[in-house]
């Protein structure tokens, strides 16, 4: 089965300074890869997802996404954080036979 | 404008009460899922539904139930055999049940047990 890890339960950062949140996944078949974000008491909504194709995957609110095979991880990137993108992260891999695998999520906490 | 809508937003229960959550979607999307939210641990799943009149068990199954009556509908029951039941529900539909298929959440339920 797989499983899918988000070492950074936290992650602190200044307005403008670039940011990167941690996945990890275990799985012994292709999967499909997914950064969800979620706002303060509010559902979830899809930032990117990995499919097949190009590793680099672009996303909105500026994020991106790299598939590295090899390392077995789908790092969350952005050059320039804002306020606004304060909230909690979470990192998603499923496969073709099983269903979605939420990590435990990242709260990154962009300060002025 | 499409999208998915919980109710109530914040609801309390006395223990060993039945209760309700509704989800409604009108995105036309033939799967519904519902997760259930705990601090530190992520989204789990409790039910799925790919199809009206049907539904699978997620992860975390007992103590809850559901249906698929209609499409568009899928309510999820908290009984009183659920241990723990104080959480943050979040439903959630994709357009066909398949596992590259990007899930469209609702802004969740919090469900108080007292």
């Amino acid at each position: 089965a797989q499983s899918v890890t988000q070492l950074d339960s936290q992650v602190p950062v200044f307005e403008e300074a670039p940011v990167e949140l941690r996945c990890n996944y275990s799985s012994s078949v292709s999967v499909y890869l997914f950064w969800y974000v979620q706002y303060p008491n509010q559902g979830l909504q899809l930032l990117l997802k990995y499919l097949s194709g190009s590793t680099l995957v672009k996303g909105i609110n500026g994020f991106e996404a790299e598939f590295n095979k090899s390392q077995t991880s789908f790092h969350l990137r952005k050059p320039s954080v804002h306020i606004s993108d304060t909230a909690e992260y979470f990192c998603a891999v499923s496969v073709i036979t099983d269903k979605l695998i939420f990590g435990t999520g990242t709260r990154l906490q962009v300060f002025p | 404008d499409g999208g998915i809508t919980q109710s109530p937003k914040y609801l309390f229960r006395k223990e060993g009460q039945n209760v309700t959550l509704s989800c409604e979607q009108n995105l036309n999307h033939d799967a519904m899922y519902w997760y259930r939210q705990d601090p530190g641990q992520g989204l789990r799943l409790i039910y799925y539904s790919q199809i009206v009149n049907d539904f699978q068990k997620g992860d975390i199954a007992e103590g809850y139930s559901v249906s698929r009556e209609k499409k568009e509908s899928f309510p999820l029951t908290v009984t009183s055999a659920q241990k723990n039941p104080t959480a943050f529900y979040l439903c959630a539909s994709s357009i066909a049940g398949q596992y590259s298929d990007t899930q469209y959440f609702g802004p969740g339920t919090r469900l108080t047990v007292l």
